[in-house]
């Protein structure tokens, strides 16, 4: 199957401070990316989508200043978390599929938990 | 409105039996795609399977099933002889063609405990 891959898998931060998150497909070309938090023992949240080469598309609710979203490449997407602070932590997952449509499936990262002091 | 609903929210069985999640969707759209995924306690999400909404077909493999039922809009996932390893919480999602974005809408998760 597809291998998505993030790095780091685990970063505490002070307050204040930025975060990135790389989130990498290794064996295939990711077309669109997608971009989730998740609380314990709860849900997925999309946060926003982003297609290779254009800007993201954030959901409903989700500060686009906040959370930085580049897709430089068909292999890399990256998220920011500007001026982290504690309510930032959780665990962030990225996810990867072929095309822009909905036929696709994604496959997902391990994910990044991110502790902010 | 697109909804997954998984209403088991915790289930514990003893190792060997047989557990079905339950998942039932809603969505408008004719054309539309239903996932599961496992999450173990390390977190990644890992695919099991992904069916359009016009193969009803219901799906074995080895000790996994899914029972797609249009008629009640459920897509139930079965594990067989379960195991230790089978511990996860399990998300069912829902993917149309109408939101031509990939974007899934993933249930509440069920998480299962099997105990040995």
């Amino acid at each position: 199957g597809a291998v998505v891959s993030q790095h780091p898998s685990r970063v505490i931060c002070k307050s204040g401070t930025s975060v990135k998150i790389e989130c990498r497909s290794l064996d295939f070309q990711a077309t669109t990316m997608f971009w989730y938090r998740q609380f314990p023992k709860k849900s997925l949240m999309l946060m926003a989508t982003s297609n290779e080469g254009s800007k993201a598309t954030y959901e409903q609710g989700v500060e686009k200043d906040k959370f930085l979203i580049n897709h430089a490449s068909l292999t890399l997407s990256t998220l920011t978390v500007t001026s982290a602070h504690p309510e930032d932590s959780s665990f962030y997952i990225c996810s990867a599929s072929w095309t822009t449509t909905s036929t696709d499936t994604q496959y997902f990262g391990p994910g990044t938990r991110l502790t902010v002091l | 409105a697109q909804k997954v609903t998984q209403a088991q929210t915790e289930i514990s069985v003893v190792e060997k039996e047989d557990v079905t999640l339950d998942c039932v969707y809603e969505t408008r759209d004719t054309t539309y795609y239903l996932f599961w995924y496992k999450q173990p306690p390390s977190g990644e999400l890992v695919f099991l399977i992904r069916r359009n909404s016009f193969d009803e077909q219901n799906e074995i493999s080895g000790r996994y099933s899914w029972n797609f039922q249009k008629s009640t809009s459920s897509f139930n996932f079965t594990i067989t002889a379960s195991q230790v390893v089978d511990s996860a919480v399990y998300f069912c999602a829902l993917s149309t063609i109408s939101s031509n974005t990939g974007k899934l809408i993933f249930g509440q998760g069920t998480t299962l405990q099997v105990k040995p």
